[in-house]
């Protein structure tokens, strides 16, 4: 059953600490991306990676982190330097052809909760 | 990438088949329409994409006009589970550079009702 995952899907926070969100993919894809919803807002990307051992910071990278180790694992860093983290968080990944990426499927999301 | 237009909700009946429309009058030859959908609280999902012909998957069908300044994904049987918000997004199909990003815009809220 291929598809992404994240986990876990509601995570609570005190201020001032990091806290790491998991995405999985198992559909083979090259390029992986972390986006944030607020309540009634669009999508906001904070990293992307086409390949391993590679990312960019999107919008809004400031007080987040990224690695991406493996072609199916792209874990995301909320720390304590992010002003308001509290978010949902969605990853998603997309196929790679001749340089492009083209249609992005999503995870389930991560709501985080920093009080 | 080129702006949409899409009325902020609309409602059908279960059963029935739901149109919804998107404008997008400042789209370009390579740009492609895609359609995505959120149902509360979970990740957006990919529904259908096409250039210029209508496409049919087992989701939905895309209807584009001639002109391509507009188009409208039908739902032909809607159920309780399709309420969701949908969105029509356009954009070059295969991107590069620093143009990976979605941009989704408001969207239209589809509610299915019994």
């Amino acid at each position: 059953d291929g598809g992404i995952t994240q986990s876990p899907k509601y995570l609570f926070r005190k201020e001032g600490q990091n806290v790491t969100l998991s995405c999985e993919q198992n559909l083979n894809h090259d390029a992986m991306y972390w986006y944030r919803q607020d309540p009634g807002q669009g999508l906001r990307l904070i990293y992307y990676s086409q390949i391993v051992n590679d990312f960019q910071k999107g919008d809004i990278a400031e007080g987040y982190s990224v690695s991406r180790e493996k072609k199916e694992s792209f874990p995301l860093t909320v720390t304590s330097a992010q002003k308001n983290p509290t978010a949902f968080y969605l990853c998603a990944s997309s196929i790679r052809k001749e340089g492009l990426s083209y249609e992005q499927y999503f995870g389930p999301g991560t709501r985080l909760t920093v009080t | 990438d080129a702006k949409t237009t899409q009325p902020p909700s609309m409602d059908c009946a279960e059963g029935r088949a739901a149109n919804l429309p998107c404008n997008h009058s400042t789209i370009s030859g390579n740009e492609y329409v895609y359609w995505y959908r959120q149902i509360h609280s979970q990740g957006p999902q990919y529904i259908i994409h096409g250039l210029k012909n209508n496409e049919t998957n087992e989701m939905a069908s895309l209807i584009i006009t001639e002109d391509r300044k507009s188009s409208t994904l039908i739902l032909p049987h809607a159920t309780l589970r399709d309420t969701a918000v949908y969105y029509c997004i356009v954009r070059v199909a295969g991107s590069g550079g620093s143009n990976y990003k979605l941009t989704f815009g408001k969207g239209t809220l589809l509610t299915v009702n019994p």
